[in-house]
């Protein structure tokens, strides 16, 4: 019974490089998203996706760019990182947006630190 | 534009103490309502939610009522234990055009000392 999956748990990055964040759900959920939680702040949304091929920018897009290639799959990409990019990420799914409101079944987090 | 406020933290109770975590929202039409918890290193679980006026949401002996007239939804528990120490999220949902985002409060830590 996984979930919603996340890889890798725990990264270091120095300035300038880049990553791959990988979300994985196998609860055939259409939407899903990719959100960063730093102290004092709660959880802000990066980006969201609505469908396979499909994806949005959230509050807090820039510095990330995003894939949904299939439907189980999120990834979320850090073309150059930057020490402002140290937090933590979930993503999340959740079945439908509209209509009765669902609720959003989260991962356990990746921890990125940016030296 | 919406948005959830809640308490600041942290917030230390002795165990079998009374909680009480604020919450206050403000928001177009008539959002539902949620509590997230996440215990230490892990990520967000639903709690409780409510989806219109008056409901209450309850689980684990927490209880939270959606109070339109005063946009609250303040998160209650009688007894609290050792094991509820986490951080508790408000946030809020509109039912349209939002894409099923949820609109996070700041969290609220809870630490509970035998």
């Amino acid at each position: 019974n996984a979930g919603v999956t996340q890889t890798p748990k725990f990264r270091v990055l120095k300035t300038g490089q880049s990553m791959t964040l990988l979300c994985a759900q196998d609860m055939n959920h259409e939407y899903m998203y990719w959100y960063r939680q730093d102290p004092g702040m709660g959880l802000r949304l990066i980006h969201y996706s609505v469908g396979e091929g499909t994806t949005a920018k959230g509050e807090v897009p820039d510095g990330y760019n995003v894939s949904r290639l299939k439907k189980q799959n999120f990834l979320l990409g850090l073309e150059s990182a930057a020490p402002s990019q140290t937090s933590v990420y979930f993503c999340a799914s959740s079945y439908v947006a509209g209509g009765p409101p669902g609720e959003l079944f989260f991962g356990e987090g990746s921890r990125l630190t940016v030296l | 534009g919406d948005s959830v406020t809640q308490m600041e933290g942290p917030v230390t109770l002795s165990e079998e103490a009374f909680l009480t975590i604020n919450c206050t929202y403000t928001a177009t039409g008539y959002p539902s309502l949620f509590w997230y918890v996440q215990y230490p290193g892990e990520g967000l679980q639903l709690l409780l939610k409510a989806t219109k006026a008056d409901d209450k949401g309850s689980n684990k002996g927490f209880e939270a009522t959606y109070r339109k007239e005063t946009t609250s939804f303040h998160l209650e528990k009688g007894s609290v234990q050792v094991s509820d120490s986490a951080v508790y999220f408000c946030a809020l949902k509109q039912l349209v055009g939002s894409q099923g985002n949820l609109i996070f409060g700041k969290g609220t830590k809870l630490s509970v000392k035998p």
